[in-house]
């Protein structure tokens, strides 16, 4: 198994200001995955981050927007850059550990 | 406290045959239900969502799902199993709380299931 976490848990920020959110695992994972869920909205894939190589982002997102680093196989971090009211969202990770999918608790974000 | 059982960690079925993926959920306020599907290496795929509309929710490739608030269940069906539905799949809630559109997301601890040819 694997226990995600991640922090932080909730914050709220100004608008174009940016926000880190990291993922910290208890063991060693080639596969991370970044979402995001608005208001109202499912879950939606902003990348994948495979330690030692670039994040593969999904269409609509950006790099420029939403970096992405994995420094090593435990360890992720997604930023959010300048933010809009529109980021406001549920942040969250998850990892592939023994071929089962386990969750960060996420992060809530409210830009205002 | 919130929470998300799902009561099978591995269904087993034959092509063709029904298939039932059962999930219990406890929450305070009005959920949003959410069942995903995932591949191997894959991201989640969502199959169907329930917001507080129609109680029997159809999603893609032939699944859906019915919310019974008395039973605080929202059971995953399909008549009829593919080989190709051989997934691992996972009941999600989103509990906004008392006036909050946002709230935490609860998930499952997965059912992998297993179609027979």
């Amino acid at each position: 198994s694997a226990v995600i976490s991640q922090k932080p848990s909730r914050d709220i920020c100004q608008r174009g200001t940016s926000l880190t959110i990291q993922c910290q695992v208890d063991s060693q994972v080639t596969m991370m995955f970044w979402y995001r869920q608005q208001p109202g909205q499912s879950l939606t894939l902003i990348a994948t981050a495979n330690q030692g190589s670039e994040a593969t982002y999904e269409s609509g997102f950006v790099i420029d927007k939403f970096p992405i680093s994995r420094p090593n196989l435990t360890f992720s971090t997604l930023t959010v850059s300048n933010m809009s009211p529109e980021d406001s969202s549920i942040y969250l990770c998850s990892v592939v550990a023994s071929e089962k999918l386990f969750f960060g608790s996420g992060t809530q974000l409210s830009v205002l | 406290a919130q929470s998300v059982t799902q009561l099978d960690s591995h269904v087993s079925v034959s092509e063709g045959t029904p298939v039932l993926l059962r999930c219990n959920y406890s929450s305070s306020y009005s959920p949003s239900l959410f069942w995903y599907v995932q591949h191997p290496n894959k991201g989640l795929q969502l199959l169907l969502k329930y917001t507080s509309a129609a109680t029997l929710v159809k999603g893609i490739n032939g699944f859906e799902a019915e919310f019974k608030k008395s039973e605080t269940s929202f059971h995953l069906t399909k008549p009829s199993a593919h080989m190709s539905d051989a997934a691992e799949y996972f009941c999600v809630v989103s509990d906004p709380g008392r006036g909050s559109t946002l709230g935490r997301l609860y998930f499952g601890r997965g059912t992998q299931l297993t179609v027979w040819p």
